[in-house]
């Protein structure tokens, strides 16, 4: 299977930006999501990008993908309390039905 | 619309018992999905169900069975309960070529 990958931890201040990246592997064309977890919570889904763009924006939220280093990133703006979850990247070859999820990124947001 | 919506939300077992957790959608997906969530390691798929009448082991199906028993509902069967098995349950499901919705989970504890 596929396999993604992203840091456990992040921390930033309240009014900063927050960047959390994730790397995957291998299929040339895929869906890329953004989910987020609240505690006790399911995932919700925050954004989503296919691999033919470079570049995704909705409010706060901006994705960047990276095609030749395989590389995700999604750039939270003004990062505010209500921000602090985890965050998933999953992958999902366009020929496949499986989705292919990280570890999930811890968020903490300090005021 | 209440999406995906999952029963019970938590459950205590004791070892060797046996249960249903149960996954309903009202949104006519053809695909449906179970997966467990443990610390540090995401999320894992068990079983999914491409669509009704069909159904494939994904990465950690051991231990369980699935009935996709219509097309909007998939069950997941534990015959014998191990405390490997204590974890988080989510259900999943999405529509052709769309991102996955999630239930909110249910928390089993076996003892």
């Amino acid at each position: 299977g596929e396999d993604v990958e992203q840091s456990l931890f992040l921390s930033v201040r309240e009014g900063d930006s927050s960047v959390i990246n994730c790397t995957y592997t291998d299929s040339s064309s895929t869906y890329l999501y953004w989910y987020k977890q609240e505690p006790g919570a399911g995932l919700q889904l925050l954004t989503y990008i296919f691999s033919n763009m470079d570049m995704k924006q909705d409010q706060r939220l901006t994705v960047l993908l990276n095609k030749k280093d395989k590389h995700l990133s999604l750039r939270i703006a003004d990062t505010q309390t209500g921000d602090s979850a985890i965050y998933f990247c999953a992958e999902r070859p366009n020929t496949g039905n499986q989705f292919y999820f990280g570890t999930g990124t811890s968020l903490t947001v300090i005021p | 619309n209440a999406g995906v919506t999952q029963t019970p939300k938590f459950q205590v077992l004791k070892t060797g018992q046996s249960m249903t957790l149960q996954c309903a959608q009202d949104m006519n997906h053809n695909s449906m999905y179970w997966y467990r969530q443990d610390p540090g390691m995401g999320l894992r798929l068990i079983y999914y169900s491409a669509s009704e009448g069909t159904t494939d082991k994904g990465e950690v199906p051991n231990g369980y069975n699935v009935s996709r028993l219509n097309k909007r509902e998939f069950s997941l069967r534990l015959e014998s309960a191990a405390p490997s098995q204590t974890s988080v349950y989510f259900c999943a499901s999405r529509g052709w070529d769309q991102p996955q919705h999630f239930g909110d989970g249910t928390r089993l504890s076996i003892l």
